[in-house]
This record gives structure tokens, C-alpha cells and sequence, in this order.
């Protein structure tokens, strides 16, 4: 079964709205959580690294007032979109890493977000 | 150049073909590595690590050469189900913990 779970798996939203999405470690506690983003046909692209208990660390080219992480416990990492736009819509990926299994990073089922 | 680099795609194969995957990273400082598969739309999936004395799981042998800073994915008699894109992973430790992911190879296995 999963050991990271991603909230929702798809939502769709009105430009200038915000949306938030969850993501969970299952099984083992992660003090480091990552996000990502894929578009179509392309790789993914990290955007930041959430640590738990203080600031997340961006990606250089990543809008830290517009993609709000936090990690505020050792299992819960969120991104908030705020103020969406058409172009933000994408697939949004977390993963977390497991420590204490060789820094295996595993990752979330994703989150397609849809602004119209 | 990018500090994870994967052999361009896509490879087109037919069913029980052997087919190699190649990834060269340049930070002499990574850590571990391991193989990922993303299906379409799908979030990746963890294939296997990568150890410098080689694992095999199944059909599927990973290697890794410390000295070349080189890694390989080598699938046996391929299955149209093993048609995804497969990421070479690397993580580092030096200038801050970071996972650095392989742009993906694409694989498709044909009947």
C-alpha cells in the first residue's frame, strides 16, 4: 500500500482562488518532504524542499509567496496555490524520505490541479 | 549539463527483447541512487536502489559504477506492461541533501 498519501488527487479551481493540497507520510516520519511539478510530456521539476519545524528552501525560478509550504509535523507537509492562474494548472507531486531506510524517497499518488 | 543525465528516448522494443538504460551523474559526492518508473499521468513508482556490487530483482539488473559515475537498468525479456518512462535518481549530501531526478527515458514495448 502507499506510505505517502497525497490530498486531493484532482481539484479544479477559479482563477484567484487557492488551493491547498496535503501530503502524508504513512509508515515513518519525514523531516524532509519535497514538491514537484510535472507538465505533459515533461520531467519533474522540483520546486522545493519542505523541513519540518522551519522555512521551506525553493528552487531558484519557484514564487515562495505564491507556492506556500508547511511542514509542521512530521508526517504533514501542504502547498497552498494561491491565486491561481490557468498556467499553474499541472500535476503536483510530493514525496517524502525515509531516513531510516537509506533515504529512499517515495512518493505521493500526485495532485492534478485544473484553474479555469 | 545537467548533474543527472539519462539516455535520450524513446526506445521502442519488441516483446522478450533486452533492453539497457543508462544514466551518468557528475557530483562525485552522491550518495545512493535508484531506478524509478512513471507510468502515464501516474506518480513514480521506486524500481530498486542501486548498489556498487549490482542487485537483481526478477527480470530487472541495476548497476552502478562509482569510478564512471555511471548507472544502468537492464530489463530482460521485456513485458508490454514494463512500457513507462524509468528516472535515474541520485541523491547527494554535499552544499545540502538533495534528490536530484534523471529527465527519463521512455520505454515502449510493442506485441
Amino acid at each position: 500500500g502507499a506510505v505517502v498519501s497525497q490530498h486531493p488527487s484532482w481539484v479544479i479551481c477559479k482563477s484567484g482562488t487557492s488551493v491547498k493540497i496535503e501530503c502524508r507520510s504513512l509508515d515513518f516520519q519525514a523531516t524532509t518532504m519535497f514538491w514537484y511539478r510535472q507538465f505533459p510530456k515533461q520531467s519533474l521539476m522540483l520546486m522545493a524542499t519542505s523541513n519540518e519545524g522551519s522555512k521551506a528552501t525553493y528552487e531558484q525560478g519557484v514564487e515562495k509567496d505564491k507556492f506556500l509550504i508547511n511542514h509542521a509535523s512530521l508526517t504533514l507537509s501542504t502547498l497552498t496555490v494561491t491565486s491561481a492562474h490557468p498556467e499553474d494548472s499541472s500535476f503536483y507531486i510530493c514525496s517524502a524520505q525515509d531516513r531510516g531506510l537509506g533515504n529512499t524517497i517515495y512518493f505521493g499518488e500526485g495532485s492534478w490541479l485544473t484553474v479555469v | 549539463r545537467k548533474e543527472v543525465e539519462q539516455d535520450p528516448g524513446p526506445f521502442n522494443v519488441p516483446e522478450g527483447a533486452t533492453v539497457a538504460f543508462n544514466c551518468t551523474y557528475s557530483n562525485s559526492a552522491s550518495q545512493s541512487f535508484f531506478w524509478y518508473r512513471q507510468d502515464c499521468r501516474k506518480e513514480p513508482k521506486l524500481l530498486m536502489s542501486v548498489y556498487s556490487s549490482g542487485n537483481e530483482d526478477g527480470r530487472f539488473t541495476a548497476q552502478l559504477n562509482r569510478a564512471s559515475q555511471y548507472i544502468s537498468l537492464l530489463i530482460r525479456d521485456s513485458k508490454l506492461s514494463d512500457s513507462a518512462t524509468y528516472l535515474c535518481v541520485v541523491n547527494r549530501g554535499t552544499g545540502g541533501f538533495k534528490t536530484i531526478f534523471g529527465a527519463g527515458t521512455r520505454l515502449f514495448v510493442k506485441a
